[in-house]
């Protein structure tokens, strides 16, 4: 089964640009969760998607949104880009079954690396 | 709110030795599940293993395993007969729907 893809694997932007992430589940998967990794603010949750519902949120400024299509796939948008916003940026699914908190295991793609200048 | 401890920021371990990377959390959910992630230079997260905060045995995954203690609240990693592939940062984690990680701990394993 392939795993958890996302593209692109790099980016290079500029401050005030806007930027489109996109990840691919593992196949079945309904749940997609954002991470941003900074060296100095470690890993942070950013938002989770379930069947095209934000399910749950971050705590991040509303420069960072997401979506997700039918096909469980995917996106998340910063708008208004600042450097610090260079970071890994990594995407994981799980199937979010019906077990409650604790027992669902995700599984991350390779991240994007957005760099901001 | 949960939170994750990790205190090693760095270790070195010879090649076939087994190494232990600390981890203590805090929360006050009866149910929760406690994970380790591996992360290599590449920056993919890799899953490791999986404790249930239920579960009466220590999990365990190949060269892998977790000592878990609840009272204590602490979940140690395991790593038997290590490998130079291990060198990673390795990364605990709680999950209430979303995943609050530790800071990590940098492994370097020696030949």
């Amino acid at each position: 089964k392939a795993g958890v893809t996302q593209t692109p694997r790099y980016l290079i932007k500029t401050r005030g640009q806007q930027v489109t992430l996109s990840c691919s589940p593992i196949s079945g998967h309904r749940s997609v969760s954002w991470y941003q990794q900074t060296p100095g603010q470690g890993l942070q949750f950013l938002f989770e998607y379930f069947s095209e519902t934000q399910r749950n949120k971050g705590n991040f400024p509303g420069r960072f949104s997401g979506r997700q299509f039918s096909n469980s796939r995917s996106e998340m948008n910063v708008s208004t880009l600042e450097l610090g916003d260079s970071a890994l940026y990594l995407c994981a699914s799980s199937l979010r079954l019906a077990g409650g908190p604790g027992t669902d295991t995700q599984y991350f793609g390779p991240g994007t690396r957005l760099t901001v200048l | 709110a949960q939170k994750i401890t990790q205190t090693q920021p760095g270790m070195f371990v010879q090649e076939k030795e087994a190494v232990t990377l600390d981890c203590t959390y805090d929360t006050s959910d009866q149910s929760y599940g406690l994970f380790w992630y591996k992360q290599p230079s590449s920056g993919e997260m890799i899953f490791l293993i999986y404790q249930g905060s239920y579960d009466e045995q220590n999990a365990t995954e190949g060269r892998y395993s977790l000592n878990f203690q609840k009272a204590r609240k602490s979940a140690n990693l395991v790593i038997s007969a290590s490998q130079l592939g291990d060198s990673a940062m390795y990364f605990c984690a709680m999950e209430d729907y979303k995943l609050s990680f530790g800071a990590g701990t940098t492994v370097t394993v020696r030949a």
